[in-house]
């Protein structure tokens, strides 16, 4: 079955920085890719998403880019605000069932 | 809010005994899918139901069983409950044909 890995485990940034978390995907079937952010003991909340179709997507200070081949995607948050504090999931999924393969989870920490 | 809906919100019981978890999609979605979170495992898929029949199977135990009614609600049955078994249960619905997926706010599941 599907495989997803995503690091950092944790990541700290300033006020204004960018972030960056990456995942890779073990099923080349594999055909959707959406982001999920997840504060504490809330449900999880679809930022972007991404299909195989595209290389990259971009939504204000959100962007999701995927390099198929090397079977990686990655999220990108710029001009961080305290308020990007939270978990952040990464997820592959293709097939006929779309059940969602998560990787473990990102803890983003937005200094002021 | 995503437009699903889940009850309980929270759950406190004893280990042995046997608990049900409500889902009701959002208007229009024909899958139902349910996921456990606990802090050492991350989210994993656990069943999926499409329009009244099962989909896919994930790591879900033979004491966790699952259904979905005509009205496409759905409803998770846990039983013979072991300590390990706390957690957050979500659930989450789409349309038949799309991977995105909208998540409820979960059931915090504490057994003691």
């Amino acid at each position: 079955g599907e495989n997803v890995e995503q690091h950092p485990s944790t990541l700290s940034v300033q006020e204004g920085d960018s972030a960056v978390i990456k995942c890779t995907y073990s099923d080349s079937a594999s055909n959707y890719f959406p982001w999920y952010k997840q504060e504490l003991g809330k449900r999880p909340q679809l930022i972007i998403d991404i299909r195989s179709n595209v290389g990259e997507k971009k939504d204000q200070r959100i962007a999701v880019t995927l390099n198929k081949t090397a079977k990686h995607f990655s999220l990108h948050i710029t001009e961080t605000q305290p308020e990007d504090s939270a978990v952040y999931f990464c997820a592959a999924s293709g097939g006929s069932n779309y059940k969602l393969t998560f990787g473990k989870g990102t803890l983003l920490t937005v200094n002021p | 809010d995503s437009g699903v809906t889940q009850t309980p919100k929270h759950l406190i019981t004893a280990t042995g005994q046997r608990v049900t978890l409500r889902c009701s999609p959002r208007s229009g979605d024909l899958s139902v899918y349910w996921y456990q979170q606990s802090l050492d495992q991350g989210l994993q898929f656990l069943i999926q139901y499409y329009n009244g029949e099962e989909r896919a199977k994930g790591n879900i135990l033979e004491r966790f069983s699952a259904q979905q009614f005509p009205d496409l609600h759905s409803e998770l049955n846990l039983s013979s409950l072991e300590l390990g078994d706390s957690a957050l249960y979500f659930c989450a619905s789409s349309v038949v044909s799309d991977n995105e997926q909208f998540f409820g706010p979960g059931t915090r599941l504490t057994v003691l």
